[in-house]
């Protein structure tokens, strides 16, 4: 079925150090690829979306490009801050049942550090 | 403002007892979800719901109800059988479905913890 791999967290970097967080997949057919993201206590928050592929989603400074070769989409930053620190999810939207539903994966959590 | 509201924000229950968590939207979205959150699992889907009288189960059904008697709410009971209820419960709404340019709105979630 449908599925969703990220990287083992959790990762601990120092401010303005590079990010890079690992997500592929496995799915039938051609699905849409998310990045959310959720800060401690909260609700999920959509990052960036990427819809079809080679299209490259973006916010905030962060970057993800929509790989169909390598079934990838790679989360990046060139610089964090300790505002980044969160739990970061890789998802897809996956037909089940004749309708479309998210699958996530396991999360990422990040620790900025000053 | 225009969002998706969860309550209560913290829920204690006594093993043997139902519990309901409450989700309302104003966006005017036809899909909600129901997601249960758990240390180093991620997000499994319990129900949700394309169109106001009607739901599925999700990946993890068993030990849970839903209903959708109107279009802005979906509330979820978690039943005495459900063996292991202690969990973060997050519930989201989209347009229609999740797919091509639509996204899923979540709220701030419920912390329920079996006592």
């Amino acid at each position: 079925g449908d599925s969703v791999t990220q990287m083992e967290g959790p990762v601990t970097l120092s401010e303005e150090a590079f990010l890079t967080i690992n997500c592929t997949y496995t799915a039938t057919g051609y699905p849409s690829l998310f990045w959310y993201v959720q800060y401690p206590g909260e609700g999920l928050q959509l990052l960036l979306k990427a819809t079809k592929a080679d299209d490259k989603g973006s916010n905030k400074g962060f970057e993800a490009t929509y790989r169909k070769e390598t079934t990838s989409f790679h989360l990046e930053k060139g610089s964090v801050q300790v505002s980044d620190s969160a739990v970061y999810f890789c998802a897809l939207s996956a037909k089940r049942g004749g309708s479309e539903k998210l699958v996530f994966g396991k999360g990422t959590k990040l620790t900025v550090n000053p | 403002d225009g969002g998706i509201t969860q309550s209560p924000k913290y829920l204690f229950r006594k093993e043997g007892q139902n519990v309901t968590l409450s989700c309302e939207q104003n966006l005017n979205h036809d899909a909600m979800y129901w997601y249960r959150q758990d240390p180093g699992q991620g997000l499994r889907l319990i129900y949700y719901s394309q169109i106001v009288n009607d739901f599925q189960k999700g990946d993890i059904a068993e030990g849970y109800s839903v209903s959708r008697e109107k279009k802005e709410s979906f509330p979820l009971t978690v039943t005495s059988a459900q063996k292991n209820p202690t969990a973060f419960y997050l519930c989201a709404s989209s347009i229609f479905g999740v797919g091509v340019n639509t996204e899923a709105f979540f709220g701030q979630g419920t912390r329920l913890t079996v006592v």
